[in-house]
């Protein structure tokens, strides 16, 4: 089946500092999705990328779609505490039906 | 707007024992996904719905799983007899198939369930 492979598994920044993470497939994706993921809550969605080369912009966040069709990246602008959480990227892929595969996030920790 | 309604939202139970999780869609979405998580596995699909049909339970992991969407707005997953490797938390979520964002997928609170 598809794998996901994200990456960092996880980050410890300042507050203030820009944040990068990135998922990879071997597989080519028809659509990403990045999923925020706070503790005892669940996956709430930040960006839907739907078209190669898109970059979408949502507040301090921004994602693209890799021109590749088999990536993906979020950024994330002057972090602040609250930005702390479980950062998942997922997609669905061509022959996937309506499945989506997930990552396996990104944890993210913002020193004040 | 409700998002994904799960309930319980905690439960403990003992091994050997019956355990059925809860969930009520957005309105108006037509699919419906169950999910399990734990920290080896990460998130998994366990089976899905459309118009209240199973339509791909491949990720079920055996018989002691069952789920069922006795029509649009409810859906359980029921573990019997339930065992401590089972312990996770368990998502549902939903999307609708309108052309417009068909891929999102919208998650419930989720149930985070112990089994001792």
């Amino acid at each position: 089946g598809q794998q996901l492979n994200q990456s960092p598994q996880s980050m410890f920044i300042q507050e203030g500092e820009d944040v990068s993470m990135n998922c990879t497939s071997s597989s080519i994706f028809n659509t990403w999705l990045w999923y925020k993921q706070e503790p005892g809550e669940g996956p709430v969605l930040l960006i839907a990328l739907y078209k190669a080369g898109e970059l979408t912009s949502n507040g301090r966040l921004t994602a693209q779609f890799g021109i590749t069709r088999k990536d993906s990246f979020l950024n994330i602008s002057a972090s602040i505490p609250s930005d702390v959480g479980i950062y998942f990227c997922a997609g669905q892929a061509r022959n996937a039906g309506n499945m989506l595969t997930f990552g396996g996030g990104t944890r993210l920790m913002v020193k004040p | 707007d409700a998002g994904v309604i799960q309930s319980p939202r905690h439960e403990v139970t003992e091994m050997g024992q019956e355990v059925t999780l809860r969930c009520k869609p957005i309105s108006g979405h037509d699919y419906l996904f169950w999910y399990r998580q734990t920290m080896m596995r990460g998130l998994e699909l366990l089976i899905y719905f459309n118009n209240n049909v199973p339509i791909d339970d491949s990720g079920m992991p055996e018989d002691r799983f069952s789920a069922k969407m006795p029509n649009a707005s409810f859906s359980t997953l029921k573990i019997q007899p339930s065992e401590p490797r089972d312990s996770a938390v368990y998502f549902c979520a939903s999307r609708t198939s309108g052309l417009q964002s068909y891929n999102e997928q919208f998650f419930g609170p989720g149930t985070r369930l112990t089994v001792l």
